[in-house]
């Protein structure tokens, strides 16, 4: 099993582009989160999917949108991207079974916004 | 709305001595979970270990334990026989219990293991 695979790995963007960042799960998991992570502030959620579809803001949601395209996969998109956005990017996902809390994480998205 | 306070951004430890990482949360709830996650210069975040908040007695995982104090909102992470694979950094998180599995996430704890 592949666990949980991000695209692309490392990504430059120019202020107003637009992306969209890849998740895919293959453990057959209900939930799905992407997480932004910036120096110094830890991991901050910024959507999630707690069961295929349906999508929820997390606590920084501003200037992001998701798609739970089915039960595997997960994308993050950034409209219209902004410096403020540069940040490294997680996904991650859970069963939901008990025990609870065990996230399972992507190896994360490095994007820079110039 | 929970918050998790990590208070020492940076901390370091000789091979083999331990070494105690300290979290603090705030909540008003009463059932809920902690947990710590380690993050490798890898980036990939593992669990370390969990505990219920209902339940008295302090998780255990090998080398890892914790110190869950529960009035006190107070949950530190003991590393004993502390070895240069355990240098990453070191996430306290809180999850409530029922519904979504959102976790809150501390700042983080820089922890290096010296030779």
């Amino acid at each position: 099993n592949a666990g949980v695979t991000q695209t692309p790995k490392f990504q430059v963007l120019k202020t107003g582009q637009s992306m969209t960042l890849q998740c895919a799960q293959d453990m057959n998991h209900n939930s799905m989160y992407w997480y932004r992570q910036d120096p110094g502030m830890g991991l901050r959620l910024i959507y999630y999917s707690a069961s295929e579809g349906t999508t929820d803001k997390g606590e920084v949601p501003n200037g992001y949108n998701v798609s739970r395209l089915n039960k595997r996969e997960f994308s993050l998109r950034l409209e219209s991207a902004a410096p403020s956005q540069t940040s490294v990017y997680f996904c991650a996902s859970s069963s939901g079974r008990t025990p609870p809390g065990e996230q399972f994480f992507g190896p994360g998205t490095r994007l820079t916004v110039l | 709305a929970q918050t998790v306070t990590q208070s020492q951004p940076e901390m370091s430890v000789q091979e083999a001595e331990t070494v105690t990482l300290s979290c603090t949360y705030d909540t008003s709830e009463n059932n809920y979970y902690l947990f710590w996650y380690k993050q490798p210069p890898s980036r990939q975040m593992i669990l370390v270990i969990r505990q219920e908040a209902y339940k008295q007695q302090n998780a255990t995982e090998n080398r890892f334990s914790v110190n869950f104090q529960k009035a006190a909102k107070s949950f530190s992470l003991k590393i004993s026989d502390s070895q240069l694979g355990d240098t990453a950094m070191y996430f306290c998180a809180f999850m409530k219990k029922g519904g979504s599995e959102k976790l809150v996430f501390g700042k983080g704890t820089k922890l290096t293991v010296n030779p």
